[in-house]
């Protein structure tokens, strides 16, 4: 079956410094992408990263990064210089296959909350 | 540019009520999908749709109907609310079906079932 596991329910840092999001997953796909999604107070879910599978070079958005080690089936999340808006719920996920983006494999999240 | 609007925000029902959510999209995108969200669980799909016309169960579909007669609106109806489809609804869609696509969601409808 395909998972999606997020082994940290919540975690807090200080303004500043650098956190990173874990998550694991497993399938038998060879190719495929995979996402992080945030949720922040306001309830929306916006997506933050895309990696795919195929290629090797890690994913970069400005202040968010993936490491991703494909053999391991690992996808964290680093957030550097992290600021008070990243506050959310982070969630890991993943289309059950390349033809149905709407049939995503999610895991159960991750409550970042970052201090001043 | 809207993206994805959803109304309404919250909305408490009674059990044996029906109602529908609204949700439409300015993108011109094809593809539409809602989602349900319950706490400590990622989203589970509900219905979603390829086009105008076109639907399609998806995990939960059992309690709701969908419908698709333009490419903007994609109104999620609930039948006779029952507890158990208290909730946290969204609407999404994306430009392409393909698995790199990103979805693009609305802001969500609490939906409470007394």
């Amino acid at each position: 079956a395909q998972t999606v596991t997020q082994s940290q329910p919540e975690m807090s840092v200080q303004e500043a410094e650098t956190v990173t999001l874990s998550c694991t997953y497993d399938t038998s796909e060879n190719n495929y992408y995979l996402f992080w999604y945030k949720q922040p107070p306001s309830r929306q879910m916006i997506l933050v990263i895309r990696q795919e599978a195929y290629k090797q070079q890690n994913a970069t958005e400005n202040r968010f990064s993936v490491n991703f080690q494909k053999a391991a089936k690992s996808f964290s999340l680093k957030i550097s210089d992290s600021q008070l808006g990243d506050t959310a719920m982070y969630f890991c996920a993943f289309p059950a296959d390349m033809d149905s983006n709407y049939q995503l494999i999610w895991g159960a999240g991750t409550k970042l909350i970052i201090k001043p | 540019n809207a993206g994805v609007t959803q109304t309404p925000k919250f909305q408490v029902l009674k059990t044996g009520q029906s109602m529908t959510l609204q949700c439409a999209q300015d993108m011109n995108h094809e593809y539409m999908s809602w989602y349900r969200q319950d706490p400590g669980m990622g989203l589970r799909l509900i219905h979603y749709s390829v086009g105008a016309g076109i639907t399609d169960q998806g995990e939960v579909p059992n309690g709701y109907n969908v419908s698709r007669s333009t490419t903007e609106d994609f109104p999620l109806r609930l039948l006779s609310a029952a507890p158990s489809q208290t909730s946290v609804y969204f609407c999404a869609s994306s430009y392409s079906i393909q698995g790199s696509s990103p979805l693009h969601f609305g802001n969500g409808t609490r939906l409470t079932v007394t």
